[in-house]
């Protein structure tokens, strides 16, 4: 069954720092999200991606965040200058078209210390 | 805003009682989704509701969902310890992202 793949699995950074994470996701899916979700809470929308740009952010995707689909398969969250309130689980999802068949990665979880 | 709310937050039960998680949700929507999410891990499809009166059952668990009361319910009958983890609920409204519920927590004991 076709996955989407999210790199690193887990990455700590000091704050401050600048930190990209990965996700690949399946092959004929057009439509692209992040979300997070702060240890023992709910998942939290953070943007969609759909034909090479952003087509929603929530409050939470502010300056210090941006996504980029730099060469047709990865999709990148990058997170400028990293606080220690974004320490999270963060996660990919894709679908070829909403509202059918969302597919979420394994995650990746980000630790700022 | 659309808003999420299940209820319980944690629900305690035995093997082999039948219980009912509910998901309430604030604005019109006929999209409603069910996730499993074991500790540490994704999220796990286990059904999409994309009409009134929709009803998917998938082995000890069954959901359904009403948009006329902007409610859907995941029931669970005869509760095995495998089906311990975080249920979620998720709607979508007029755009394409899921706006998830708080969860539920489900432990099921010997």
């Amino acid at each position: 069954e076709p996955e989407v793949t999210q790199t690193p699995s887990h990455q700590v950074t000091q704050m401050g720092q600048e930190v990209i994470l990965r996700c690949v996701p399946i092959s004929n899916h057009l439509y692209f999200y992040w979300y997070r979700q702060i240890l023992g809470q709910k998942v939290e929308f953070l943007v969609s991606f759909y034909n090479n740009e952003i087509s929603e952010k929530s409050e939470i995707f502010d300056d210090q965040f941006s996504v980029e689909r730099p060469d047709g398969s990865n999709f990148t969250l990058k997170i400028r200058s990293t606080k220690l309130e974004d320490s999270a689980m963060y996660f990919c999802a894709s679908t070829p078209r909403p509202p059918y068949g969302y597919t979420f990665g394994s995650g990746t979880r980000l630790t700022v210390v | 805003e659309l808003k999420v709310e299940q209820n319980p937050l944690f629900l305690s039960m035995q093997e082999g009682k039948n219980y009912t998680i509910y998901c309430n949700y604030s604005t019109t929507s006929d999209r409603l989704y069910w996730y499993r999410q074991d500790p540490g891990k994704s999220l796990e499809s286990l059904f999409v509701l994309l009409s009134n009166g929709a009803v998917k059952q998938e082995g000890r668990l069954m959901a359904s969902l009403d948009t006329k009361a902007r409610l859907s319910t995941l029931h669970i009958t005869a509760a095995v310890h495998d089906l311990s983890a975080t249920y979620f609920c998720a709607v979508t409204g007029t755009a394409s992202k899921l706006t998830f519920g708080t969860g539920t927590r489900l432990q099921v004991t010997l």
